[in-house]
């Protein structure tokens, strides 16, 4: 089946750890995106990739690394600047010409 | 700079009630797009609808349907005769260009249906 596939579902983590969200599409959509969701804030953009091998940052990106090596993946590292980094997290993939965004199911990480 | 507003957080309806979810935009553009999702419990946002600034036609799909007013700047989203699996949180969503660009998110409006 086509889509995106998020990893891990749940991940608990020490503070001052890093650790990284996998994100796999195979739609074959050309841009990808991280947005943070927590209660009562909605979606908010981390990092965006229209291309291989760039990105931009969204409106959150302080605490927050990404690469794009492959069109298919787009690894949300969440490193040890981010002050609080428990939340859900949702990786996208768009349609170049529908616009639409396409989502996985999401990662939830707790900070212990 | 763009901005979608959800005023309304929370709504409780009982089954069978028709119920309107209140989507404002902000945008400077002419050319804009809005969408809705729609996220279950399971966590995934479901996309439901998209629409073009120049379309300002209404839209009905089964049970849902969309207002649009651009002189109001709303994109509201009603559900007929609501349902149990109708329960989930609903995000409103703005962008000036159509293809491989961010979403702006409204905050969300949960939607609570009661047997």
């Amino acid at each position: 089946d086509g889509g995106i596939t998020q990893s891990p579902k749940y991940l608990f983590r020490k503070e001052g750890q890093n650790v990284t969200l996998s994100c796999e599409q195979n739609l074959n959509h050309d841009a990808m995106y991280w947005y943070r969701q927590d209660p009562g804030q909605g979606l908010r953009l981390i990092y965006y990739s229209q291309i291989v091998n760039d990105f931009q940052k969204g409106d959150i990106a302080e605490g927050y690394s990404v690469s794009r090596e492959k069109k298919e993946s787009f690894p949300l590292t969440v490193t040890s600047a981010q002050k609080n980094p428990t939340a859900f997290y949702l990786c996208a993939s768009s349609n170049s010409y529908t616009g639409e965004l396409f989502f996985g199911e999401g990662s939830r990480l707790t900070v212990l | 700079a763009q901005k979608v507003t959800q005023a309304q957080t929370e709504i409780s309806v009982v089954e069978k009630e028709d119920v309107t979810l209140d989507c404002v935009y902000e945008t400077r553009d002419t050319t804009y797009y809005l969408f809705w999702y729609k996220q279950p419990p399971s966590g995934e946002l479901v996309f439901l609808i998209r629409r073009n600034s120049f379309d300002e036609q209404n839209e009905i799909s089964g049970r849902y349907s969309w207002n649009f007013q651009k002189s109001t700047s709303s994109f509201n989203f009603t559900i007929t005769a609501s349902q149990v699996v109708d329960s989930a949180v609903y995000f409103c969503a703005l962008s000036e260009f159509i293809g491989n660009t961010p979403l702006v998110f409204g905050k969300g409006t949960r939607l609570s249906v009661i047997a």
